[in-house]
């Protein structure tokens, strides 16, 4: 049972441009919620982080947006760079659990 | 680089072998992860260990099991390997055993390619 979802694999954009990678949740208990890129052959790498009591945090040209009634997060990058190219996995807990649970993950291709 | 160290980085082993992963978390770090990557999956947590001592259980197979020694490294064993066995596996680390309001990152390490033959 899939509690993170994101239900785009793939997601080409343009230099400059702005990236929109979306993500949806089932367990309305998750309160916290991550983003983590990862480059081929490395380790997911922490980028940007909301806690349910916000709706937008921003963080340089990354910001994720929460809509709490809808189960959905998004990551905005603007404007995409070339080296933004990876998988972009969502991630998601709740107060009191010990673990994250994580999306199948978006490769973000940005083309120079 | 996180922090977390894993070895080995690379393993091919036969079927019905078994292995050990090892894993160093990130220095002040109590709590070890580790998670699964098949092929086109998402990451799945596999258990989760804080200061010793197990505090959390995922779709780890009974074939597998771990620890987390008194200097906090920790270790995963594949045990009666099988070819859907093959996956890279993470380990992951941070400083807490729960979430707490802020939040809980997690902090990976480069993983562990692990190939049934």
């Amino acid at each position: 049972d899939q509690q993170v979802k994101q239900n785009s694999p793939s997601l080409s954009v343009q230099e400059g441009r702005i990236s929109i990678l979306n993500c949806d949740y089932t367990n309305s208990m998750f309160d916290y919620f991550l983003w983590y890129k990862k480059y081929p052959a490395e380790g997911p790498t922490f980028l940007i982080s909301i806690s349910s009591i916000k709706d937008k945090n921003e963080d340089g040209r990354f910001t994720v947006f929460l809509n709490k009634s809808a189960k959905h997060l998004s990551l905005h990058i603007v404007p995409s760079q070339p080296g933004d190219s990876a998988v972009y996995f969502c991630a998601a807990s709740q107060t009191g659990a010990n673990n994250l649970f994580f999306g199948t993950g978006t490769r973000l291709t940005v083309i120079p | 680089d996180s922090g977390v160290t894993q070895t080995p980085k690379h393993l091919i082993t036969a079927t019905g072998q078994r292995v050990t992963l090892r894993c160093s978390p990130r220095s002040g770090d109590l709590s070890v992860y580790w998670y699964q990557q098949s092929l086109d999956q998402g990451l799945q947590f596999l258990i989760q260990y804080y200061n010793g001592e197990e505090r959390a259980k995922g779709n780890i197979l009974e074939r597998f099991s771990a620890q987390q020694f008194p200097d906090l490294h920790s270790e995963l064993n594949l045990s009666s390997l099988e070819l859907g066995d093959s996956a890279l596996y993470f380990c992951a680390s941070s400083a807490e055993g729960t979430n707490y309001p802020s939040g809980n990152t997690i902090y990976f390490g480069e993983g562990s390619w692990l190939t049934v033959v």
